[in-house]
């Protein structure tokens, strides 16, 4: 199971958008709506950002939105903040009942 | 308030047997729909979901892990327990135990988190 292919870095001023792609085939994100989206800061756990494609949890700012088109998905944070500054990564179920995350982005607010 | 707390040993010798436990309360492993997994991240990398267990103790392993993986509950103690055999150097990180509120793959909860090393 290969992981999902995500840009290792992005970056943007604050008050700008940016988006995050996460690539993968049709065996995972093409075929299901089970990609989900984490944020980690260094040191501490992964948050779960955003679920089943554009849901976002509860409490979970509504900056942050997800979208699919094919084989790919992608994370859009709007109206960026210095506390976005994060590893972002995404994550999708595959064919053979398993999880796959992506590589992982390093996410620079300027 | 769902919690969740791994424990394990700190530093493994290559071809050991990890094992690690998670405590978790807020929540019963007897109730329809509710799992516990583990995901792991090396140090610096990305993360890696290793193994899931539903409520009726149906059980999902990572293809690439499967052989070396075995992950059990007991509901009585509110625990979860993976083992991973033959463990090696690259194996060093991270591991996690994780919850999801609605359904997997979504992993809302997670623990702190326990570092294990593997070095002879």
């Amino acid at each position: 199971q290969s992981a999902l292919t995500q840009p290792a870095s992005v970056s943007g001023s604050p008050g700008q958008s940016i988006t995050i792609s996460c690539t993968g085939t049709s065996s995972d994100v093409g075929a299901y709506n089970y990609v989900s989206w984490y944020q980690q800061h260094p040191g501490k756990a992964p948050k779960l950002m955003i679920y089943e494609v554009s849901n976002r949890p509860s409490g979970v700012s509504n900056r942050f939105s997800g979208s699919k088109s094919g084989n790919t998905a992608s994370l859009t944070i709007s109206g960026l903040q210095a506390e976005d500054e994060a590893d972002y990564y995404c994550s999708s179920y595959t064919s053979s009942s398993s999880l796959v995350f992506g590589g992982g982005t390093k996410m620079t607010v300027l | 308030q769902i919690t969740l707390k791994e424990s394990g040993p700190t530093l493994v010798k290559p071809t050991q047997t990890l094992t690690l436990t998670c405590l978790f309360s807020g929540f019963s492993l007897t109730s329809s729909g509710v799992g516990v997994g583990w995901i792991r991240q090396p140090p610096g990398k990305a993360l890696e979901w290793l193994a899931f267990i539903y409520y009726n103790d149906d059980k999902r392993y990572s293809p690439s892990l499967r052989s070396r993986l075995t992950i059990t509950k007991d509901t009585s103690k509110n625990q979860v327990v993976l083992t991973m055999t033959n463990m090696d150097p690259v194996d060093t990180g991270t591991y996690y135990c994780v919850h999801p509120k609605r359904r997997f793959p979504a992993l809302d909860d997670w623990g702190q988190g326990t570092l294990v090393g593997v070095s002879s």
